[in-house]
């Protein structure tokens, strides 16, 4: 079981609220993810992070913004949610010597009204 | 076009049958493949990783073939349980890649029933 922590699980809001998707792990890895995922497709990656004050934008156009001031603390924040934000966001981490293996949260699932 | 396209889409089988998923890449060039198992409301977990030069690997009922040449891997599962039912997902990463750049296939829906 990965010690990864997403924060809250379900979330279902209005649009034009700002809100704040949390993720821990205390696994002490340094690089960390952000993914979304629609049913029946491929995740796509929206943000990660090689280490403390490190942060890029990934493949996937996104609106939202990412810090990471702590090694174990990655949060993603959506300044104004619009419906087409309603999605599964996945946050992931992995170790520097074998980065390519992940461990994943179990997922926020986002619904914007 | 995704680099990496699994089939089935979906598939249902019986509880103590076997199946096998597949997993056809187009990413160049390789580095390695794994799968990952979903459940309903979880984060993927790791199943098993494939180098460029592993044929084969088991993970107790999970055996995972690669073949480099023609770019695919199979996921064979023996004598399915009910904890089986997932998404699995194929992800493969290239040599050249650099932090994050992984492909994801969009995964193969298993459903075992009683």
């Amino acid at each position: 079981e990965a010690d990864i922590y997403q924060t809250p699980r379900y979330l279902v809001i209005g649009t034009g609220k700002k809100i704040t998707l949390e993720c821990s792990q205390t696994m002490g890895h340094d690089k960390m993810y952000w993914y979304q995922q629609d049913p029946g497709m491929e995740l796509h990656l929206i943000h990660y992070s090689y280490g403390v004050n490190s942060t890029e934008k990934g493949d996937l156009s996104s609106e939202s913004t990412v810090s990471r001031i702590r090694t174990e603390h990655f949060p993603l924040t959506l300044e104004s949610a619009r419906p087409s934000h309603t999605s599964q966001y996945l946050c992931a981490s992995s170790e520097e010597r074998d980065w390519e293996k992940l461990f994943f949260g179990s997922g926020t699932q986002l619904s914007v009204l | 076009k995704n680099q990496v396209e699994q089939s089935p889409q979906s598939l249902i089988i019986l509880e103590g049958k076997n199946c096998t998923l597949q997993c056809n890449y187009t990413v160049s060039p390789f580095s390695n493949l794994r799968w990952y198992k979903q459940d309903t409301g979880r984060g993927p977990v790791s199943l098993t990783i494939m180098t460029f030069s592993e044929n084969t690997k088991s993970n107790g009922r999970y055996t995972a073939t690669l073949d480099a040449d023609t770019k695919q891997s199979s996921l064979h599962i023996t004598a399915s349980q009910l904890s089986d039912s997932a998404s699995y997902i194929c992800v493969v990463s290239d040599r050249g890649s650099t932090l994050g750049r992984l492909y994801f296939g969009r995964g193969t829906q298993l459903t075992v029933w009683p």
